[in-house]
């Protein structure tokens, strides 16, 4: 069955450092990939995603993403995590072809510290 | 280009009670999604339409909840009779066919008590 992996339940980095968040999925081929962000009491915003091409994709507010596809991996990374970033980061696919049937991963809280 | 509406964006209602969500869509787009995200979760595809026709429900209680998309633009979702374990934010979303992004609206939080 496929599946969206986030390993990450919490994590916690200072303002200014760097990020990188893990994303695995499970498919039988390469999907549609995605990265979402959730602010409290908001709904889901687009980050970036890859459909082919160049494997190194960049979003908004200074986020990208590299495809790996002998990982089945799409991680998530910003060099400089602003206070602002706090919230909730989950990682989407969407099998290509079909009815792009959107599965997400259970995302991972990010929290920065001052 | 306006976004997709929900309606209400909160609900408290008593267990064994009925309630319905409204979504309007993005225009044009004629795949809709309705998702349930529970506290702490990711959300979890219950439903989607592809123009008014359901294309997966495969997750969907269907012994309680019900959803339709008439004329092939806004939705609503029913659950009939709730529980206490309905309670939950229940997103809803839009695609249109040439691109799979899809495009969310603030949600309804229900509180079932």
């Amino acid at each position: 069955a496929q599946s969206v992996t986030q390993p990450d339940i919490h994590i916690t980095v200072s303002e200014g450092a760097s990020l990188e968040l893990r994303c695995n999925y499970s498919y039988g081929a390469t999907p549609y990939l995605f990265w979402y962000v959730q602010s409290p009491g908001q709904g889901l915003q687009l980050l970036l995603k890859y459909f082919s091409g160049d494997t190194l994709v960049q979003g908004i507010k200074g986020f990208e993403a590299e495809f790996k596809r002998s990982q089945s991996s799409f991680n998530l990374r910003k060099p400089s995590v602003h206070w602002s970033d706090a919230a909730e980061y989950f990682c989407a696919v969407a099998l290509s072809g079909g009815y792009n049937k959107l599965i997400f991963g259970a995302g991972t809280r990010l929290a920065v510290h001052p | 280009e306006a976004g997709v509406a929900q309606s209400p964006r909160y609900k408290i209602i008593e267990k064994r009670q009925s309630v319905a969500f409204w979504c309007n869509p993005i225009s044009g787009h004629a795949t809709l999604y309705w998702y349930q995200q529970i506290l702490g979760q990711g959300p979890k595809l219950l439903i989607q339409f592809q123009n008014n026709g359901v294309v997966d429900d495969s997750q969907l209680p269907k012994d309680r909840f019900s959803a339709e998309r008439l004329k092939g633009v806004d939705s609503t979702l029913k659950i009939q009779p709730a529980k206490l374990e309905d309670s939950a934010v229940y997103l809803c979303a839009s695609s249109d066919n040439r691109d799979p992004e899809a495009f969310f609206g603030q949600g309804t939080r229900l509180t079932v008590v």
